[in-house]
């Protein structure tokens, strides 16, 4: 079964840092497209970073600078360093593999884990 | 960078009805369009991608049309289980973004 189960989430200060992980099951995170993609309460989604298979690697504006993804193939599994955290970042984190769909190969979000809370308060 | 305006942000509807949500995107993205459902306290789903086509699963009442700037998802028949907040989203390869819209919260009228 294919999966993916995120964890390291938690309450932090402001400028503090902490490091996502996004294990998967049942595929090989090396061999797709991986991303993150959060939450605040009560709003809509925001996509936050890419990591392609060949390793580039991209983020939203909001992020840049602070935070990185990355990836361990031996542990199939995808995490997120988040640096220099803001109250504003506050949310549900999601991982989800994008996956080329159809006849443009266009990728959309066909596997999502559960999520993990980060809390950034004083 | 491109932006998505859903409309409307909140619709009250009953079972049975017919129910169409719009997407608007601030520059043409093709067919470069998806639709996700998110309930309460769960990832969401995805329903529609290439802005027409069904993602395997998912109930046929369930129907997507449009390119260009202009998107609609379209619920035939309402059911309990459809309660809850849609999502369009694009996907630009050039930047790479996946952009997201506001969402549209579908209520029990």
């Amino acid at each position: 079964e294919v999966q993916l189960v995120e964890s390291g989430g938690g309450l932090v200060q402001p400028g503090g840092s902490l490091r996502l992980s996004c294990a998967a099951s049942g595929f090989t995170v090396s061999s797709n497209y991986m991303s993150w993609v959060r939450q605040a309460p009560g709003k809509g989604l925001e996509w936050v970073s890419v990591i392609y298979s060949g390793g580039s690697t991209y983020y939203a504006d909001s992020v840049k600078g602070r935070f990185t993804i990355s990836r361990d193939n031996s542990k199939n599994t995808l995490y997120l360093q988040m640096n220099s955290l803001r109250a504003e970042d506050t949310a549900v984190y999601y991982c989800a593999r994008p996956m080329v769909r159809g006849v443009f190969h266009h990728y959309y979000m066909d596997v999502w884990g559960k999520g993990t809370t980060v809390t950034v308060s004083s | 960078a491109i932006q998505l305006t859903q409309s409307p942000s909140s619709l009250s509807a009953s079972v049975g009805d017919r129910v169409t949500i719009t997407c608007r995107a601030s520059q043409g993205i093709s067919s470069a369009l998806a639709w996700y459902q998110q309930k309460p306290g769960k990832a969401p789903k995805l329903l529609i991608y290439d802005a027409s086509s069904l993602e395997s699963g998912v109930p046929s009442r369930f129907s997507g049309s449009g390119s260009g700037t202009d998107f609609t998802l379209t619920i035939s028949s309402l059911q309990p289980e459809d309660f809850a907040t849609y999502y369009c989203q694009q996907f630009n390869s050039y930047p790479h973004t996946y952009t997201f819209g506001q969402g549209t919260k579908l209520e029990i009228k």
